[in-house]
């Protein structure tokens, strides 16, 4: 099935310093997602972008959507190390029954105390 | 909060044996999710469930894998006979129907390792 791609597929930072991971993806979307999966667990929800929406916050979080580029970026800012996790995006496409979420590759993010 | 519920967390089993996993969705949560995830890749959906119906298992491989969700709530997600490229994460999601914003709620997987 079609997967987003996502880059870098590695990062590796210190703590305090920001983290940005982008997705980009192939065709319309209803909304993009981020998620983040610590070692060997499930997925978390993290934050949810509307396609009609270009930016989005939530505390240490800020996404931007450029639909006309069909990309997305995730900025951590001021990380720690519990931010280390691996981060994936997923795009919500279609409607009704065939609504999907396709999902990234996911960026592995290291944060360095 | 409430949690989708998965068991066993860890399987071992030898090829050409058959393996279940089990979910519990979050209560009132109609559609539920079976995926694969390979270690450093990202999920693969193998089936969705809309209560008791599959509404997508095009990428089920279904002459070893099946999936049932007979009363619409907890699902069985089947292997027999399970093969070494078997190995991966299985993770279960649940999400509410009619919710328009479509995120998904997972469970802790589990971790099938085949020998």
């Amino acid at each position: 099935s079609q997967q987003g791609e996502e880059d870098p597929q590695a990062l590796s930072i210190q703590e305090g310093e920001n983290a940005t991971m982008n997705c980009s993806y192939k065709t319309s979307i209803n909304n993009l997602q981020w998620y983040r999966q610590n070692s060997g667990r499930g997925l978390v929800h993290l934050i949810l972008i509307r396609s009609n929406e270009r930016e989005k916050h939530s505390g240490r979080l800020r996404v931007t959507l450029d639909t006309s580029k069909k990309s997305s970026s995730l900025l951590i800012t001021a990380s720690r190390a519990a931010d280390t996790a691996s981060y994936f995006c997923a795009t919500h496409h279609g409607a009704g029954n065939n609504r999907k979420l396709i999902w990234g590759l996911g960026t592995s993010l290291a944060v360095n105390p | 909060e409430a949690e989708v519920a998965q068991s066993p967390r860890y399987k071992i089993t030898e090829k050409s044996q058959a393996v279940a996993f089990w979910c519990d969705p979050i209560s009132g949560h109609a559609t539920l999710y079976w995926y694969r995830q390979i270690l450093g890749q990202g999920p693969e959906l193998l089936v969705q469930f809309q209560d008791e119906s599959v509404v997508d298992d095009s990428q089920l491989p279904k002459d070893r894998f099946s999936a049932e969700r007979l009363k619409g709530v907890d699902s069985t997600l089947k292997i027999q006979p399970a093969e070494l490229g078997d190995s991966a994460m299985y993770l279960c999601a649940s999400s509410r129907i009619g919710q328009l914003t479509y995120e998904q709620y997972f469970g802790p997987g589990t971790r099938l390792t085949v020998t």
